[in-house]
């Protein structure tokens, strides 16, 4: 079983709807859930974390987390065609080097 | 512009070569990290620094050897590489470490592709 995993994609939304990114994790000491962005041949940029279950809301993203479950989503509301890239989940080890285990990513396909 | 700088941002390199590339942080973090993302792969960690002293090495090759001379400098060592090595190489960097992450914040990156 892989660490972190995503489903490779691609995932294709129209625009304007929702497009639901998914996430599952092995580590049940993992305590921080990252969501980046990954722009073709661009590096990834950080778009939003979470700590605690729940929701955590920030403009059109919301990232869901379940650690019971071992399941950390990113919503995208307004799915807009800046959004097609690719979306890598990483949550850290339960070890103390601060280290992230990144998902292989989903590609997004926003169409116009 | 995410404060982390790295370069070159293309290196081509013959096997027999030797090359270094450069990482420099500009957000004041103690921590800093080199990854390695191939295509198709999910990102690699290489290695992390926290206070310029070596914390994580990923059972990475010795062909790669880093150096980090003060928190906002990192440099990634490279000799006789393999076409394997051609990837993209990641400097990332974080406030600090410590058990539940702090968010880690990447470089542009480095184009490597090894003749």
């Amino acid at each position: 079983q892989k660490e972190v995993e995503q489903n490779s994609g691609p995932l294709s939304v129209p625009e304007g709807a929702i497009a639901s990114l998914n996430c599952t994790y092995s580590d049940r000491g993992s305590q921080s859930f990252f969501w980046y962005r990954q722009y073709s041949g661009k590096s990834p940029e950080l778009i939003m974390f979470i700590y605690s279950n729940g929701d955590k809301e920030d403009g059109r993203f919301t990232a869901q987390l379940n650690k019971a479950s071992q399941y950390v989503s990113l919503l995208i509301r307004d799915s807009q065609p800046s959004d097609s890239a690719t979306y890598l989940c990483a949550v850290n080890g339960s070890s103390n080097t601060g280290k992230l285990i990144f998902g292989q990513g989903t590609t997004l396909q926003v169409k116009p | 512009e995410t404060g982390v700088t790295q370069t070159p941002r293309h290196l081509v390199m013959g096997m027999t070569n030797k090359k270094s590339l450069k990482c420099e942080q500009h957000l004041g973090h103690n921590a800093m990290y080199w990854y390695k993302q191939s295509a198709k792969k999910p990102l690699e960690l290489m290695f992390v620094y926290s206070l310029e002293e070596r914390v994580e090495n990923n059972s990475v090759p010795s062909r790669f050897s880093p150096e980090c001379p003060n928190s906002s400098h990192l440099f990634l060592h490279l000799h006789t590489l393999q076409p394997e090595d051609s990837a993209l190489y990641l400097c990332a960097s974080s406030q600090e470490l410590g058990f539940g992450g702090y968010e880690q914040y990447f470089g542009p990156g480095t184009r490597l592709t090894v003749t």
